[in-house]
């Protein structure tokens, strides 16, 4: 089946440090990749929507400018959160999908701590 | 725009049959998806609804009314393991192929 991994697992970082955090699909293409965020006993929250090459769509309310995405590849897509803050703490996961199919693949998610 | 309602929590004991509704409003309809999450791991998908209908798939099974806009997601023979938060979601036809997740069930299975 197709697999997506993320990196780091789990991350602290003081605030206003920028994080990286990677989403790659590990046997197919991922000519698109979702970005969501999921705060306790919250539902997931569409952030934005890469596809490659191209310039991420970013939900309504999403900070474009704080939260940069790039997918320079078919199997990468990187979410950089920028001068984080404790609001931020937050599980971030991605998702990614073969060809505009139907089924979208998760990885297993960041769990980011900003202190 | 896109509203999803599911129950917040639900109980059950092992070996029975509990079903989890989900009503949804969106702008454009283009599927429905049933996910489980365990706590602190990913959603791992279940079922794909895109046509009205039952879709059954061993001991899940996911049914479709888009004239309600309705579905809901039947599991049988409950197990322990089953205890897990279990998500709605819709793919709308304006948002692309992202799909829009409703607040999720938590289903509690006791022995």
């Amino acid at each position: 089946g197709a697999v997506v991994s993320q990196h780091p697992s789990w991350v602290i970082c003081k605030s206003g440090t920028s994080v990286k955090i990677e989403c790659r699909s590990l046997d197919f293409q991922a000519t698109t990749m979702f970005w969501y965020r999921q705060f306790p006993k919250q539902s997931l929250m569409l952030m934005a929507t890469s596809n490659e090459g191209s310039k991420a769509t970013y939900e309504q309310g999403v900070e474009k400018d704080k939260f940069l995405i790039n997918h320079a590849s078919l199997t990468l897509s990187t979410l950089t959160v920028t001068s984080a803050h404790p609001e931020d703490s937050s599980f971030y996961i991605c998702s990614a999908s073969l060809n505009a199919g139907v089924e979208q693949f998760f990885g297993p998610g960041t769990r980011l701590t900003v202190l | 725009g896109q509203n999803i309602d599911q129950p917040t929590e639900m109980t059950a004991t092992e070996g029975a049959i509990v079903q989890i509704n989900c009503t949804y409003q969106t702008s454009g309809f283009n599927g429905l998806f049933w996910y489980q999450q365990h706590a602190g791991e990913a959603p791992t998908f279940l079922s794909y609804n895109v046509l009205d209908g039952l879709e059954e798939k061993g001991r899940f099974s996911s049914f479709l009314s888009r004239s309600k806009g309705y579905s809901y997601l039947l599991l049988k023979e409950l197990q322990m393991k089953d205890s897990a938060s279990y998500l709605c979601a819709v793919r709308d036809s304006q948002a692309g192929t992202a799909l829009i997740f409703g607040k999720g069930t938590t289903l509690s299975v006791s022995s």
